[in-house]
């Protein structure tokens, strides 16, 4: 069936410093593909998606690209702030519903 | 426009008994997802209403049910709760396929 591996956190960095979180699919078809982020006691936020291959989606300086021939949908950003701190899952969208990753915590220290 | 809303925030319950969740749409959403997230997990799906019929069900036992209202809110229930239903329970609207926006959730304690 469809699934979404994500790296294991926790991800620490200094402000500033460049953001990669890897995520990889496994799918049938072609789903659209999406990074949900999550603050501290709060519900999930779309943070970016990308609906086809090779599209990619941003938002708030953070990037991630459609890669089909390796099953990728990996979350960038060029210099992460403190507040940029939260839980960030990669999500498929299976039919009527989403496929969620295990979720990557990322403590961004001043 | 008003975002989605759950109630209660929060819930403390001891296994056996039954709880209640709710959920109001977002204006103008026909479609409402429930997911359960343990701690330190993603989402999980539970089911799917759409126009006040289930659409698709995730794996999870029939002690899970729901309803969807003529005015799109939808009610969670889970009858007999054991202590692994602990967890954050979100609901999700959309218009049918469309992107889903989140709820903050309910935070369900099971003691």
């Amino acid at each position: 069936g469809n699934s979404v591996t994500q790296m294991e956190g926790p991800v620490t960095l200094s402000e500033e410093a460049f953001l990669t979180i890897n995520c990889t699919y496994t799918a049938t078809g072609y789903p659209s593909l999406f990074w949900y982020v999550q603050y501290p006691g709060e519900g999930l936020q779309l943070l970016l998606k990308a609906t086809k291959a090779d599209d990619k989606g941003s938002n708030k300086g953070f990037e991630a690209t459609y890669r089909k021939e390796t099953t990728s949908f990996h979350l960038e950003k060029g210099s992460v702030q403190v507040s940029d701190s939260a839980v960030y899952f990669c999500a498929l969208d299976s039919s009527y519903k989403l496929i969620f990753g295990s979720g990557t915590r990322l403590l961004v220290r001043p | 426009e008003t975002g989605v809303t759950q109630s209660p925030t929060h819930l403390i319950k001891t296994r056996g008994q039954q709880v209640t969740l709710r959920c109001s749409s977002q204006s103008g959403h026909n479609t409402v997802s429930w997911y359960q997230q343990a701690l330190g997990q993603g989402p999980q799906f539970i089911f799917q209403y759409y126009r006040e019929e289930e659409n698709g069900r995730g794996n999870f036992p029939p002690r899970f049910s729901g309803l969807q209202f003529p005015n799109y809110s939808s009610e969670l229930n889970v009858n007999a709760l054991e202590l692994d239903d602990s967890a954050l329970y979100l609901c999700a609207s959309s218009l049918k396929k469309d992107e889903q926006f989140f709820g903050p959730g309910t935070r369900l304690t099971v003691l």
